[in-house]
């Protein structure tokens, strides 16, 4: 069976500091894992995806994620957090059946000032 | 929310009712889904279609309809027989046609039960 889980539901961060989101994930074969963020009454928007070669993800807004796979992990990562980074934020996973995504149960990021 | 369009934003019910939610794409993809979104429980799925004419029951189909009879459009029913309807409903597209394949959404539609 396919599935991520998020082990923290809030994480709360200082501007400026680095900010992390942790993922975990449980998956037959190879992984195929993405991260979104969620504003607050909005639809999910795409971050970045993991689908294979560099452990090391770059995706939109200053956001990367790091691949592990032997700690089976895909932890959200920027290296100074902003106000506005403050949301919900969603690990997946694809499914056996590529067109099915499993959801993680989110995790809520504030930055303070 | 890219291609993506849900409509309407709000939508209150009273119990007993059938509502339909709209939801249209106009980026050429295949795949199309429909989740249900609860605080403190993510996404879940209720149905998606992978080609017109053809859907498949998610995890929580109970109590909702889908028919997917044009490739930009897919709309979900909730049916009178869904017990606890009140939620954040959002609707997500996908090319479907490999291992790249991203999912995208739209911005969502509140479902409130009177």
């Amino acid at each position: 069976a396919q599935s991520v889980a998020q082990p923290e539901d809030q994480v709360n961060v200082a501007e400026g500091n680095p900010l992390t989101v942790k993922c975990t994930y449980s998956v037959s074969g190879n992984p195929y894992l993405f991260w979104y963020v969620q504003y607050p009454n909005r639809g999910l928007q795409f971050l970045l995806k993991y689908i294979t070669g560099d452990n090391l993800v770059k995706g939109s807004y200053g956001f990367e994620a790091e691949f592990n796979k032997s700690q089976t992990s895909f932890h959200l990562k920027k290296p100074s957090a902003l106000v506005s980074d403050s949301a919900l934020y969603f690990c997946a996973v694809r499914g056996y059946n590529f067109n099915k995504f499993y959801f993680g149960s989110g995790t809520k990021l504030n930055v303070k000032p | 929310d890219g291609g993506i369009t849900q409509s309407p934003k709000y939508l209150f019910r009273k119990e007993g009712q059938n509502v339909t939610l709209s939801c249209e794409q106009n980026l050429n993809h295949d795949a199309m889904y429909w989740y249900r979104q609860d605080p403190g429980q993510g996404l879940r799925l209720i149905y998606y279609s992978q080609i017109v004419n053809d859907f498949q029951k998610g995890d929580i189909a109970e109590g909702y309809s889908v028919s997917r009879e044009k490739k930009e459009s897919f709309p979900l029913t909730v049916t009178s027989a869904q017990k606890n309807p009140t939620a954040f409903y959002l609707c997500a597209s996908s090319i479907a046609r490999g291992i790249t394949d991203t999912q995208y959404f739209g911005p969502g539609t509140r479902l409130t039960v009177l």
